[in-house]
């Protein structure tokens, strides 16, 4: 079955630059979510989307944007970058009508030097 | 603050046994959730308990709920090596906004 894919898996930028990371979430799956998981944390819930309208919005940074498209794939847009930003982000889905289930990406590790 | 405080934080076990993990949360919640996550990778989904629900299966996982005691329990039966990893309670306190403890460190010992 379809998982959540997220891209990239690995990146790696400087402080101050931007990043952009992208979530396709499960086909036929409305809503999505992002977290973000320290080292030694455990996940942090940033932002979520529901039929591409921002839906409800935790611990994401002024820095931090995010938006879902028209096909339902989300980016995070992440600018200014610190070394705080360091962590693994996770993009969740889940249909809304359907089960609470959130299924979970791989999750991209963003290391900032 | 932390609303799923999963209990042990840590705990080592033989192949073979039982694992038992504890969670605590604070405010009334739609469902609760179980991940595993194994060493820096992405959760996966164990099993969903409703709020009206009071225990559940799924193979070696059995899930208890105490809406009463704001409390829940995974308990893994026959562990083994791979069930080595984090695992995590989260709650769905509405808006399928999950929120997560701040998991367990389950080690099996073959």
């Amino acid at each position: 079955a379809a998982g959540v894919i997220q891209s990239p898996r690995h990146l790696i930028k400087e402080k101050r630059e931007t990043a952009t990371l992208k979530c396709y979430p499960i086909p036929r799956h409305d809503t999505v979510y992002w977290y973000q998981q320290g080292p030694g944390q455990d996940p942090q819930f940033l932002i979520s989307f529901y039929e591409k309208m921002q839906s409800d919005k935790g611990s994401i940074p002024d820095r931090f944007s995010a938006q879902q498209f028209s096909d339902y794939h989300s980016e995070l847009n992440m600018s200014s970058l610190e070394l705080g930003d360091s962590a693994l982000y996770f993009c969740a889905s889940s249909l809304r009508t359907n089960t609470d289930t959130q299924y979970f990406g791989p999750g991209t590790r963003l290391t900032v030097l | 603050s932390q609303q799923g405080e999963e209990d042990p934080q840590a705990l080592s076990i033989q192949e073979g046994e039982n694992a038992t993990m504890n969670c605590s949360y604070k405010t009334s919640i739609n469902n609760l959730q179980w991940y595993r996550q194994n060493s820096g990778r992405g959760l996966v989904h164990l099993i969903l308990i409703r709020s009206n629900e009071r225990e559940k299966h799924s193979g070696r996982l059995r899930v208890t709920l105490d809406t009463s005691k704001k409390s829940s329990s995974l308990l893994i039966t026959a562990s083994r090596a791979a069930d080595t990893a984090s695992y995590f309670c989260a709650t769905d306190g509405g808006y399928q906004k999950v929120t997560f403890g701040i998991g367990t460190k389950l080690q099996v010992i073959p």
